[in-house]
């Protein structure tokens, strides 16, 4: 079975754009979650989405928004980016999202850097 | 809100030696805790959960057992090997809607040298 994949791996962007990142989840899971990794703040999160729905979110600016499609799949997006938000974003994904507890299962994260 | 504190690193230990990581946090409810790792150039893995108070949860000679009374989780292995050095996180989640939520510990960065 394939694990979470996300695309791209690597992205270098300049301050004032923005950017969009991809996760696929595992296949039969429905929950998705995001985190932000860095050396100063360590594993943050952002948000949970469940069958298209977000169900949970972290303290993070309305710069950062995400959705998830019919088939539960995931983006986030980052507008208007700062040198603070270069960092490693991670996707999790697991069976079930909310009510009960299910593994997440990590993706290898995908590592952007603001000029 | 929900938090976890974590002993800091980095830890170094030889071959064979005795590891423990605490992790202590602070929560309403019962959360679920875990601890994951993280080897260098990999992903997170989950190494092991408990869901409930006094439960023990184990995993590749690691184990960790949820103590309520002392709100903690402390990582122990017996005889760490050098292919254990990597980062660990202690983690929990609030449980009810929000298992989708996991907060984090800082991280300890575990070296194990021949």
């Amino acid at each position: 079975k394939a694990g979470v994949t996300q695309t791209p791996r690597y992205l270098i962007k300049t301050r004032g754009q923005q950017v969009t990142l991809s996760c696929s989840p595992i296949s039969g899971h429905r929950s998705v979650s995001w985190y932000q990794q860095t050396p100063g703040q360590g594993l943050q999160f952002l948000f949970e989405y469940f069958s298209e729905t977000q169900r949970n979110k972290g303290n993070f600016p309305g710069r950062f928004s995400g959705r998830q499609f019919s088939n539960s799949r995931s983006e986030m997006n980052v507008s208007t980016l700062e040198l603070g938000d270069s960092a490693l974003y991670l996707c999790a994904s697991s069976l079930v999202g909310g009510g009960s507890y299910n593994e997440q299962f990590f993706g290898p994260g995908t590592r952007l850097t603001v000029l | 809100g929900d938090s976890v504190t974590q002993m800091e690193g980095p830890v170094t230990l030889s071959e064979e030696a005795f590891l423990t990581i605490n992790c202590t946090y602070t929560a309403t409810g019962y959360p679920s805790l875990f601890w994951y790792v993280q080897y260098p150039g990999e992903g997170l893995q989950l190494l092991l959960k408990a869901t409930k108070a006094d439960d023990k949860g184990s995993n590749k000679g690691f184990e960790a057992t949820y103590r309520k009374e002392t709100t903690s989780f402390h990582l122990e292995k017996g005889s760490v090997q050098v292919s254990d050095s990597a980062v660990y996180f202690c983690a929990l989640t609030p449980g009810g809607t929000s298992y989708g939520k996991l907060t984090f510990g800082q991280g300890t960065i575990l070296t194990v040298h021949p």
